[in-house]
């Protein structure tokens, strides 16, 4: 039972540069989220699926694309990646009205 | 929306002494209350949570402690230890539509000293 999984662990880009991030989770969770944890400011929720087929803005949505590919995976996209996006990123996943379990993250430095 | 704020951003204490960290919520609505600790390079952990029904909940040496009325939350670590040491986020949401939109704080560095 692996939990939550990520890939990749590091990646570095170049402004303009586009990337998919991966997050697969094997427990069956019906809710999948995507946070960024900047130095001092804590986690913020870009955006989070409910369910299988739906997603919604979190905070910081502004140069993100999601995609709830089925029940296991939900894709992170960064269409035109900028400086400002330079960051860890943790998906996670939880059941309605239980704790969220976070994978082991990605850190993305974008030059 | 909500907002969550917290204190102290950074903490040092003596092993065996007791850490008490707070937090603030904004929306009243706000009925799910984690706490998560950080280790350096790793991934957060729950270590407690409370829900709104609840005013105060232990385990071991964690307890967290719930003021509706004034839209407060803390956390405290009794007896701490040097494997106490990492950064602790408070959070806040509420349960809505099957999911749980989580408001993170800014963290709290913990640093025991043996």
């Amino acid at each position: 039972n692996a939990g939550v999984t990520q890939t990749p662990k590091f990646q570095v880009l170049k402004t303009g540069q586009s990337m998919t991030l991966q997050c697969a989770q094997d427990m069956n969770h019906n809710s999948m989220y995507w946070y960024r944890q900047d130095p001092g400011m804590g986690l913020r929720l870009i955006y989070y699926s409910a369910s299988e087929g739906t997603t919604d803005k979190g905070e910081v949505p502004n140069g993100y694309n999601v995609s709830r590919l089925n029940k296991r995976e939900f894709s992170l996209r960064l269409e035109s990646a900028a400086p400002s996006q330079t960051s860890v990123y943790f998906c996670a996943s939880s059941e309605p009205r239980y704790e969220q379990y976070f994978g082991p993250g990605t850190r993305l430095t974008v030059t | 929306g909500e907002n969550v704020e917290q204190h102290p951003s950074t903490l040092s204490v003596q092993e065996g002494d007791s850490a008490v960290i707070k937090c603030t919520y904004s929306d009243s609505a706000s009925n799910y209350f984690p706490w998560y600790k950080q280790e350096l390079g790793k991934r957060p952990q729950l270590i407690i949570d409370i829900r709104s029904n609840v005013g105060e909940k232990k385990d071991q040496r964690i307890a967290v402690t719930l003021n509706k009325t004034a839209k407060h939350f803390s956390l405290h670590i009794t007896e701490t230890q040097p494997e106490d040491s990492a950064v602790y986020f408070c959070a806040a949401s509420i349960f809505s539509g099957g999911y749980n939109k989580l408001i993170f704080g800014a963290g709290t560095r913990l640093a025991v000293h043996p």
